[in-house]
């Protein structure tokens, strides 16, 4: 099955860039899905590429996709305190395929 | 708003005790998931279900099973808990195949003690 590896914790001040680090063994990956988990609730979609893709920008995320090494990142600008949360790389493989397989996430603290 | 509701928010439960979490959507999603949430180790798919009375196993399916009567709900069975069970448990939702999202309830933290 497929693994996604991303490192555990991200601490970085209020301001600065954020890039959380995402890689993954299943080359057949259609669509790349990153999810936020703030304390005490479930997942929310935050923003997603397409495998054709190797850029997305949304507002103050940036995602990058480089396929040939099978990684992904996540880079926030300007972090708020507010992006202080869990980040979940999950790419979705294989055409057909329903359930994302997810990493062990990202807690991003963002010191004031 | 989709909404997906997992019953209750905390159980404490006995070692041996059957266990039933109970999850319902209401946006008439086909697919239905199961996960389980432990640090370090992120999310990991315990079953899903993608239509009433069909269900697949996902990567950790032992000592679990499910039930779906409905297209609305989703059953999570511990049919004898044991404390490795001890973990939060996370249901979600989402249409179809390809690329959708999936919407998650707010988990349940079970204890086995």
């Amino acid at each position: 099955g497929e693994d996604v590896e991303q490192s555990l914790f991200l601490s970085v001040r209020e301001g600065d860039s954020s890039v959380i680090n995402c890689t993954y063994t299943d080359s057949s990956s259609t669509y790349l899905y990153w999810y936020k988990q703030e304390p005490g609730a479930g997942l929310q979609l935050l923003t997603y590429i397409f495998s054709n893709m190797d850029m997305k920008q949304d507002q103050r995320l940036t995602v990058l996709l480089n396929k040939k090494d099978k990684h992904l990142s996540l880079r926030i600008a300007d972090t708020q305190t507010g992006d202080s949360a869990i980040y979940f790389c999950a790419p979705l493989g294989r055409t057909g395929r329903r359930a994302l397989t997810f990493g062990s996430g990202t807690r991003l603290q963002v010191q004031p | 708003d989709v909404k997906v509701t997992q019953s209750s928010r905390y159980l404490v439960k006995r070692t041996g005790e059957k266990v039933f979490l109970e999850c319902v959507q209401d946006m008439d999603h086909e697919n239905m998931f199961w996960y389980r949430q432990d640090p370090g180790l992120g999310l990991r798919l315990i079953y899903f279900s993608y239509d009433v009375k069909m269900k697949e196993k996902g990567d950790i399916p032992e000592g679990y099973s499910v039930s779906r009567e409905k297209k609305e709900r989703f059953s999570l069975i511990l049919e004898s808990a044991s404390t490795n069970q001890t973990s939060m448990y996370l249901c979600a939702s989402s249409f179809g195949e390809g690329n959708t999202e999936a919407f998650f309830g707010q988990g349940t933290r079970l204890t086995v003690v």
